[in-house]
């Protein structure tokens, strides 16, 4: 089973728009959650994570996530695009006692100047 | 800041062939990992390894898989013969003491079979 779901496989915003990327876990408990950022041809970068202190979480580069654990997300937003977000985004989880992390499929950020 | 390096950035090898992917964790990470990711999909786990041997495995990491921690410093994904299906960008990450730490990864090395 899916430990964790990235809704949109693809998402394109203008230059200045609303970036909203979703990510759902599945776990009774609640789990350690993170954001990587992949630049084409490039590894994985921490954008942010949440590791049960504070529920919403500041980045890098101006993002920031929410964890919500009635609603079992972990969304990430940056409310104004840059031509430099264009990117792959991964949401990606560490489950309670499992030690090591699993990946969403990723979402494709296109920037619309 | 501390990063995980790994070498060669890119290896390109015949099928069939034995190829070994290096990388560096941080000096007092305890976890280390090797991921796969295929062009164009999402990134996959392929093993774990703590305290000089596998914590976990999952189903790719097949018997032409192997990790060592050879000298207390590197960390060493070895394929004993290549499959085309084996051309990925691989991996390496290492944590600390559960995500206080976080996982931090190096750059990857692109390998491609042909």
């Amino acid at each position: 089973a899916q430990s964790v779901t990235q809704l949109g496989s693809h998402v394109s915003v203008s230059e200045g728009a609303l970036v909203l990327l979703r990510c759902n876990y599945s776990s009774s408990v609640p789990p350690y959650l993170f954001w990587y950022v992949q630049y084409p041809n490039q590894g994985l970068q921490l954008l942010l994570k949440y590791t049960s202190a504070a529920t919403l979480v500041k980045g890098i580069n101006g993002f920031e996530a929410e964890f919500k654990k009635s609603e079992t997300s972990f969304h990430l937003t940056k409310p104004s695009a840059h031509m430099s977000d264009a990117a792959e985004y991964f949401c990606a989880v560490d489950l309670f006692n499992d030690y090591k992390l699993s990946f969403g499929a990723g979402t494709t950020v296109t920037v619309r100047a | 800041e501390p990063e995980v390096t790994q070498t060669p950035s890119h290896q390109v090898t015949q099928m069939g062939q034995e190829v070994i992917l290096r990388c560096v964790p941080i000096s007092n990470h305890l976890y280390f990992y090797w991921y796969r990711q295929i062009l164009g999909q999402k990134v996959e786990f392929l093993v774990s390894f703590y305290n000089n041997e596998i914590s976990e495995k999952s189903e790719i990491f097949d018997d032409q898989f192997s990790v060592e921690r050879p000298d207390g410093s590197n960390f060493t994904l070895k394929i004993r013969s290549t499959k085309l299906e084996d051309s990925a960008m691989y991996f390496c990450a290492s944590s600390g003491p559960r995500a206080n730490y976080g996982y931090t990864f190096g750059s990857g090395t692109r390998l491609t079979v042909v």
